[in-house]
């Protein structure tokens, strides 16, 4: 079965890098998430993309996160200047159309540790 | 805007004994309903959901769900639970007229005890 991949599954960075997350979404799939999970938080939302824009963003995705899907494979989270609280789990998705009847389908998560 | 809650954070049980995962939302909009599976070292997948139609839903490896409008609640059950089932559960609302964004809860952590 197609599966979302993400990479590194761990990162390590210091304060203030900047850091890029990558996703290969399933290759027929047109809606992209980021999701994340601090450690003993609920998963929320970030932000999703669709047509080579964003379509709907939360309040967490401020001016230091950005997506952008450069090619036709990946999709990628860029934090441009990292802070101590956004160590997190992030979790990419994709899903091939709008209605929930298409699944939204996870990778496994990048664990983002900000030192 | 939404929210989840679950109750129980953890929820230790033995191989074969049933098991119930308590899930209450709260929404200003009608919503559908999820239930996402986390196994250790996984992402998360979907379980079952609720769109419409018959409010019992049900998913291929023996859990249910249902759907209680009034209580607002969509709790998860399976009547004998298996080693293999333990993981991390979400119940997850999202509004039926803008379908993107999932609200999650909390996560209820499984653990199936031989």
């Amino acid at each position: 079965e197609p599966e979302v991949t993400q990479t590194p599954s761990h990162q390590v960075t210091q304060m203030g890098q900047e850091v890029i997350l990558r996703c290969v979404p399933i290759s027929n799939h047109l809606y992209f998430y980021w999701y994340r999970q601090i450690l003993g938080q609920k998963v929320e939302f970030l932000v999703s993309f669709y047509n080579n824009e964003i379509s709907e963003k939360s309040e967490i995705f401020d001016d230091q996160f950005s997506v952008e899907r450069p090619d036709g494979s990946n999709f990628t989270l860029k934090i441009r200047s990292t802070k101590l609280e956004d160590s997190a789990m992030y979790f990419c998705a994709s899903r091939g159309d709008r209605g929930f009847n298409s699944p939204l389908h996870f990778g496994n998560g990048t664990r983002l540790t900000v030192t | 805007a939404q929210s989840v809650t679950q109750l129980d954070s953890q929820v230790p049980v033995f191989e074969e004994a049933p098991v119930e995962l308590r899930c209450n939302y709260s929404s200003s909009v009608s919503v559908y309903l999820f239930w996402y599976v986390q196994y250790p070292n996984q992402g998360l997948q979907l379980l079952l959901k609720y769109l419409s139609g018959s409010t019992l839903v049900e998913s291929i490896n023996g859990f249910e769900a249902e759907f209680n409008k009034s209580q607002t609640s969509f709790h998860l059950r399976k009547p004998s639970v298996h080693i293999s089932d333990t993981a991390e559960y979400f119940c997850a609302v999202s509004p039926k007229a803008a379908g993107n964004k999932l609200t999650f809860g909390g996560g209820t952590r499984v653990l199936v005890k031989p």
